[in-house]
């Protein structure tokens, strides 16, 4: 059983278009977080849920939103893409209450704006 | 603010040989200290992790790493390579009241050749 899923691994579009990439995991933990990794491979963190509340919200353009149901998923809604939002995007969680045990990744969803 | 430094962007070694990856971070508190390991087009898998205790930590795959407070350091070693540990390595650091934040390297690509 895959600990954190992302969907879709590939998503192609067109400039402009809004798009969703879904996350869940099943690890029981509390924290979720979203990672973008640019073409240099540089990870920067996005956004950080903790138990549905946003706790980490980096310097990212309003056009992404992120959303979390329940502390098992987290989402990643892209309006008006650009180029420059061409990137593998990570999806990754953690028990932020307890013992640090480190993140688990998702297996990234690789978004190409044309 | 914390971050973290990576000294070698990219490490050639012949296969059976020793690496060793170096880096370097920067906090003024007590920090928990990571190294990923990402396979090409795949995600992150943890190697190991520095919580507190010994300073020689051992992880997957035969790598261990060694925690030096005084040049804060965490750097990652091998003793002999094999062609499976070609991949892109990644130190991290994150301290609990960052909400796991976790704030990577730029990343060390390590080639294994035969």
């Amino acid at each position: 059983d895959t600990a954190v899923s992302q969907t879709p691994k590939y998503l192609v579009t067109q400039m402009g278009n809004d798009k969703s990439i879904k996350c869940e995991q099943n690890l029981g933990h509390d924290t979720m977080y979203w990672y973008k990794q640019d073409s240099k491979k540089f990870l920067k963190i996005m956004f950080s849920y903790n138990n549905k509340e946003l706790i980490i919200n980096e310097t990212v353009p309003n056009r992404f939103s992120p959303k979390s149901p329940d502390k098992a998923h987290l989402n990643l809604h892209i309006n008006s893409l650009e180029l420059g939002d061409s990137a593998v995007y990570f999806c990754a969680s953690s028990q932020v209450n307890g013992t640090v045990y480190g993140y688990t990744f998702g297996s990234g969803t690789r978004l190409t704006v044309v | 603010a914390q971050s973290v430094t990576q000294l070698d962007s990219q490490v050639p070694v012949f296969e059976e040989a020793p690496v060793e990856l170096r880096c370097n971070y920067s906090s003024s508190v007590s920090v928990y200290l990571f190294w990923y390991v990402q396979y090409p087009n795949q995600g992150l898998q943890l190697l190991l992790k520095y919580l507190s205790g010994s300073t020689l930590v051992k992880g997957i795959n035969g790598f261990e790493a060694e925690f030096n407070k005084s040049q804060t350091s965490f750097h990652l070693r091998k003793p002999s390579v094999h062609i499976s540990d070609t991949a892109e390595y990644f130190c991290a650091v994150t301290f609990k009241a960052a909400g796991n934040k976790l704030t990577f390297g730029g990343g060390t690509r390590v080639l294994v050749k035969p």
